[in-house]
């Protein structure tokens, strides 16, 4: 019954290759969210999609594509991975009432070597 | 660009000591939130605060707003071990939805 769940949970790959997050949803929420949290345990937001529609694309190279196929699933596509994509990348929900906390999931930690 | 800042950076108390974290950012907000994150997990969204409240209160948690200082402050008080994790503040600047910001966190560990 994990309200927001993301797969996989570690991901090492070598640069160059193109690799999936998944993330789906169980609350109802209209609105998902990818975050990246580097070394230092910034986070900062790369994309957000509020009913199936991109709401915001932050300064992110366009290798990293995220696609919604519906309200419930927000999935992340990186092309041609770096050693600079390594951290780890959160999902998010919430709803659209701004007075409302972010639910997170547990974090896809990504190593690129 | 980041927006809220925590301090301190670490923290370090016993059991049933209070731990007070605070946080400033730099532009007006709509409100902000704390949230908890234990090693190798999610963030937990543990309270918001809206900009027009100067207090709020969750269980053992205690929020204060100060909007004119750009300022936050979490309390814990009576902590436990099981409190040991990183705390975030976020802030919402109302601009564009889910433009969330956060600071780089204070990790807080308590001692039993």
């Amino acid at each position: 019954d994990t309200a927001v769940s993301q797969t996989p949970k570690y991901l090492v790959t070598q640069m160059g290759n193109d690799k999936s997050i998944k993330c789906e949803q169980n609350l109802g929420h209209d609105t998902m969210y990818w975050y990246k949290q580097d070394s230092k345990k910034f986070l900062k937001i790369m994309f957000s999609y509020n009913n199936k529609e991109l709401i915001i694309n932050e300064t992110v190279p366009n290798r990293f594509s995220p696609k919604s196929p519906d309200k419930a699933h927000l999935n992340l596509h990186i092309n041609s991975l770096e050693l600079g994509d390594s951290a780890v990348y959160f999902c998010a929900s919430s709803l659209r009432d701004r007075d409302y906390g972010y639910t997170f999931g547990s974090g896809t930690r990504l190593t690129v070597v | 660009s980041q927006q809220g800042e925590e301090d301190p950076q670490a923290l370090s108390i016993q059991e049933g000591e209070n731990a007070t974290m605070n946080c400033s950012y730099k532009t007006s907000i709509n409100n902000l939130q704390w949230y908890r994150q234990n090693s190798g997990r999610g963030l937990v969204h543990l309270i918001l605060i809206r900009s027009n409240e100067r207090e709020k209160h969750s269980g053992r948690l205690r929020v204060t707003l100060d909007t004119s200082k750009k300022s936050s402050s979490l309390l814990i008080t009576a902590s436990r071990a099981a409190d040991t994790a990183s705390y975030f503040c976020a802030t919402d600047r109302g601009s564009t939805l889910g433009r969330l910001y956060f600071g780089r966190g204070t990790q807080l560990t308590v001692w039993p």
